[in-house]
């Protein structure tokens, strides 16, 4: 399968601080998804981003697929951002997703 | 107005016992999935099913068999639970491998998780 890396592993962020999340991916992707899994353990879709950028409030993410890799940034983090970032993505040909280690955020007030 | 739903929430049972996980989706997908969070926080996809026909089975143990009575839902059942079954299971659905009508044909959403311990 695809190896998907995240980087960095852990951040810790005081609130009102921007941040910039990275996940590279070692093969051709059709589906890359961000997901937020916040401290009860629910995996909140992000974004559903293959290619381009995208913006939903105070996160955004591009996608480089000719450079297999995507950012998600956080801008004036808040508490409620903090938990575990996810990268998934999946493969030409593949139909489930293979997921980064994802990133530990923990945001402090 | 649930998309995905999972039951139960936590699940604490003795070795050696069988137990039911049940999953749900309301999206109308045909594609639905299990996947498996280590105590890492790692996830690894378990199982896919499109149209209650199983298309992916990764190397799991044969005590872990899907059940799929219809395209809205996909059951899992472990035999003989063991101590590295403790884990939370993810049930997913998405729409089916492919181009669809829009960009976001193939996202995949996620169930809450269910807890399982095994002691």
């Amino acid at each position: 399968g695809i190896q998907v890396e995240q980087s960095p592993p852990d951040l810790i962020l005081q609130e009102g601080a921007n941040s910039t999340l990275r996940c590279n991916f070692s093969d051709s992707v059709n589906n890359l998804q961000w997901f937020h899994q916040n401290p009860w353990g629910q995996l909140i879709n992000l974004f559903y981003i293959p290619s381009g950028t995208k913006q939903n409030g105070r996160l955004s993410a591009t996608t480089v697929a000719t450079e297999r890799y995507s950012l998600l940034y956080i801008s004036s983090s808040q508490t409620t951002d903090s938990g575990v970032y996810f990268c998934a993505v999946r493969g030409r040909g593949a139909n489930n997703l293979f997921f980064g280690t994802g990133t530990r955020l923990t945001v402090i007030p | 107005d649930t998309a995905v739903s999972q039951t139960p929430k936590y699940l604490v049972t003795q070795m050696g016992n069988d137990k039911s996980i049940k999953c749900e989706q309301n999206l109308g997908h045909d594609t639905m999935y299990w996947y498996k969070q280590d105590s890492k926080k790692f996830l690894k996809i378990m199982f896919s099913y499109n149209n209650k026909e199983l298309i992916i089975n990764e190397t799991v143990p044969n005590r872990f068999s899907p059940k799929s009575p219809d395209k809205a839902h996909l059951n899992l059942h472990i035999n003989s639970l063991e101590l590295g079954d403790s884990a939370v299971y993810f049930c997913a659905s998405s729409h089916p491998m492919g181009g669809g009508p829009i960009s976001s044909y193939n996202e995949q959403f996620f169930g809450p998780g269910t807890r399982l311990t095994v002691l």
